[in-house]
């Protein structure tokens, strides 16, 4: 069965540190791969995606991501992070299976605390 | 474009009455999916919508819950009777057909006293 984690439940990076979400799926093809962010209050927005091509995916907000097939691995990570980037980040994968055409399976999600 | 609009943002209710969630979706595309959050169980998809046409309910929890899409632009979600235990976020999404990327409305924020 097709399934997608985010073994961290709660990560704390300072302001100005770098930042990396984990992310790994079990899924018997490549598939399609997606991270949200979700700020308090607020519904999922869309940071980057992967369907085929280059692994090394470029996002909003400074965000990239990088498909790594050997590991089954999808990880997103930013460079230096801002006290708005404190949030809860979920990774998802397409299932493309005849009757799940559309649908997306979500992780349970890493919450992002940012400290001064 | 507005984006996914949802109605009403926030809903408090007493167990036993009838609530009504609504949901408009991005002009154009022909998925609609129906989502709820809790922090018991995360994110959990109820139902989608393919082109107005239930595709898949095996996410909405019991009876008490129905889905309906009579038109391109305008889908429902029902809980009738609700208990204290539907209080949850509802989230609506839509997509279209050959791009897996949903967008997500703001979510109802459902309180069942």
């Amino acid at each position: 069965a097709q399934s997608v984690t985010q073994p961290d439940i709660h990560i704390t990076v300072s302001e100005g540190a770098s930042l990396e979400l984990r992310c790994n799926y079990s899924y018997g093809a490549t598939p399609y791969l997606f991270w949200y962010v979700q700020s308090p209050g607020q519904g999922l927005q869309l940071l980057l995606k992967y369907f085929s091509g280059d692994t090394l995916v470029q996002g909003i907000k400074g965000f990239e991501a990088e498909f790594k097939r050997s590991q089954s691995s999808f990880n997103l990570r930013k460079p230096s992070v801002h006290w708005s980037d404190a949030a809860e980040y979920f990774c998802a994968v397409g299932l493309m299976t005849t009757d799940s055409w559309g649908k997306l399976q979500f992780g349970a999600g890493t919450q992002v605390v940012v400290t001064p | 474009d507005a984006g996914v609009i949802q109605s009403p943002r926030h809903e408090v209710t007493e167990m036993g009455q009838e609530v009504t969630l609504r949901c408009k979706p991005i002009s154009g595309h022909d998925y609609l999916f129906w989502y709820r959050q809790t922090m018991m169980r995360g994110l959990e998809l109820l139902i989608y919508f393919n082109n107005n046409v239930p595709i898949d309910d095996s996410g909405m929890p019991e009876d008490r819950f129905s889905a309906k899409m009579p038109n391109a632009s305008f889908s429902t979600l029902k809980i009738q009777p609700s208990e204290p235990r539907d209080s949850a976020v509802y989230f609506c999404a839509s997509s279209f057909v050959g791009n897996y990327e949903q967008y997500f409305g703001p979510g109802t924020r459902l309180t069942v006293t």
